[in-house]
């Protein structure tokens, strides 16, 4: 079983619509979390961290379920320029090196 | 912001060319990290360095060494280059204080013929 896993996608949904996907992790004693979008060619950047209560940035939502081991990012009224690879990412021991990346989901907005 | 520059953006070499990669941040960061990103793999560490002159072995350093010498600047070096290396490589720094928030350069992708 991979460290942390994403569903590839790719997600196609219509501009304006509310898009979620979920990452699962195996290690329960991980620390930290993350979500990175990658567009195309580019490299990854940090699109937020995810604390334990729950955070949004406008119209973006993450959410950590420490029980189930899960992390999920929630898009409300998807634009265009939404159209990336979303990365999660697990720090699980808190140390500096151990950093585990999903392979991504890729999410495709129309018009 | 903190910079993280890449030299090389694109490169081809041949097969057994000797290959160097280099990586340059601007915000006193102790952590470095070299990976490589390929298709339905993801992210894999290649070389992970704590502070001048230290590191550690990533998940594949095979083919790889790398080499810090001055706190901004890590260098990914391949001895021998093969075809399957051919790959895009990111470069990544983080300071010790924080949120564990890595930056990326971005990235030099490499072609071995």
């Amino acid at each position: 079983r991979k460290e942390v896993e994403q569903d590839p996608g790719p997600f196609n949904v219509p501009e304006g619509a509310t898009v979620a996907f979920n990452c699962t992790y195996s290690n329960s004693a991980s620390q930290s979390f993350f979500w990175y979008r990658q567009d195309c060619r580019k490299e990854p950047k940090l699109l937020m961290s995810v604390y334990s209560s729950g955070n949004e940035d406008g119209r973006f939502t993450a959410q950590l379920n420490r029980a189930s081991q899960y992390i999920s990012l929630l898009i409300r009224d998807s634009k265009l320029s939404d159209s990336a690879t979303y990365l999660c990412v697990v720090n699980p021991y808190s140390s500096a090196s151990k950093i585990i990346f999903g392979s991504g989901t890729r999410l495709s907005i129309r018009p | 912001d903190v910079k993280v520059t890449q030299s090389s953006r694109y490169l081809v070499k041949r097969t057994g060319e000797k290959v160097f990669l280099e990586c340059v941040q601007d915000m006193d960061h102790e952590n470095m990290f070299w990976y490589r990103q390929d298709p339905g793999l993801g992210l894999r560490l290649i070389y992970f360095s704590y502070d001048v002159k230290m590191k550690e072995k990533g998940d594949i350093p095979e083919g790889y060494s790398v080499s810090r010498e001055k706190k901004e600047r890590f260098s990914l070096i391949l001895e021998s280059a093969s075809t399957n290396q051919t790959s895009m490589y990111l470069c990544a720094s983080r300071g010790v204080s924080g949120a564990n928030v890595l930056t990326f350069g971005a990235g030099s992708r490499l072609t071995v013929l």
